[in-house]
């Protein structure tokens, strides 16, 4: 098993461009999360997913738009992005109600 | 609201030495899970330990452990015989069940450096 998988890694953004992060997991996990890291805050939730075809939103949702098309992948996209929005991303999956389990996480930079 | 608070923002500690750290968390739910995750630099989040609100025993994974007081709405992680490999961040974190939020709520975190 992979468990939680995030691509890219790495990304170099100019303000107002716009990009898809895609997180994919292969233990048939019913909820997916998207969550940022930012110095001295934590992890803050963005969306959220608990099935297919359900998306949700989470403390910071602002410029930001969430696809569940299939189970196993959940995609975060910036339509626009600013630099507000340079931060770590991560993805994470829980089968219900449990442990999360995590992804390596993306560093994204907007100029 | 549901909410973590971590009160240290950085701790230190000798080698071989026992250190704790602080969270208390708010919520009106019955039914939840607490965790403690830690980030070493290489970012990945890695769960440490586990506790089920409803279980009146602490939960212990080797050389971790938690002291969970329900009614005080606490939950610390005592790291005995330090190691550093332990020298990371470390997050507590909520999530309740069986009911509408299905979250889980972290606090600000704890960077814990073990000193030679």
């Amino acid at each position: 098993n992979a468990g939680v998988t995030q691509t890219p890694k790495f990304r170099v953004l100019k303000t107002g461009q716009s990009m898809t992060l895609l997180c994919a997991q292969d233990m048939n996990h019913e909820y997916m999360y998207w969550y940022r890291q930012d110095p001295g805050m934590g992890l803050r939730l963005i969306h959220y997913s608990v099935g297919e075809g359900t998306t949700a939103k989470g403390e910071v949702p602002d410029g930001y738009n969430v696809s569940r098309l299939k189970k196993q992948n959940f995609l975060l996209g910036l339509e626009s992005a600013a630099p507000s929005q340079t931060s770590v991303y991560f993805c994470a999956s829980t089968p219900r109600w449990s442990t999360l389990f995590f992804g390596p996480g993306t560093r994204l930079t907007v100029l | 609201a549901q909410t973590v608070t971590q009160s240290q923002p950085e701790m230190s500690v000798q080698e071989a030495e026992t250190v704790t750290l602080s969270c208390t968390y708010d919520t009106s739910e019955s039914n939840y899970y607490l965790f403690w995750y830690k980030q070493p630099p290489s970012r990945q989040m890695i769960l440490v330990i586990r506790q089920e609100a409803y279980k009146q025993q602490n939960a212990t994974e080797n050389r971790f452990s938690v002291n969970f007081q329900k009614a005080a709405k606490s939950f610390s992680l005592k790291i005995s015989d330090s190691q550093l490999g332990d020298t990371a961040m470390y997050f507590c974190a909520f999530i309740s069940y069986g009911g509408a939020t299905n979250k889980l709520i972290f606090g600000t975190g704890t960077l814990l450096a073990v000193q030679p």
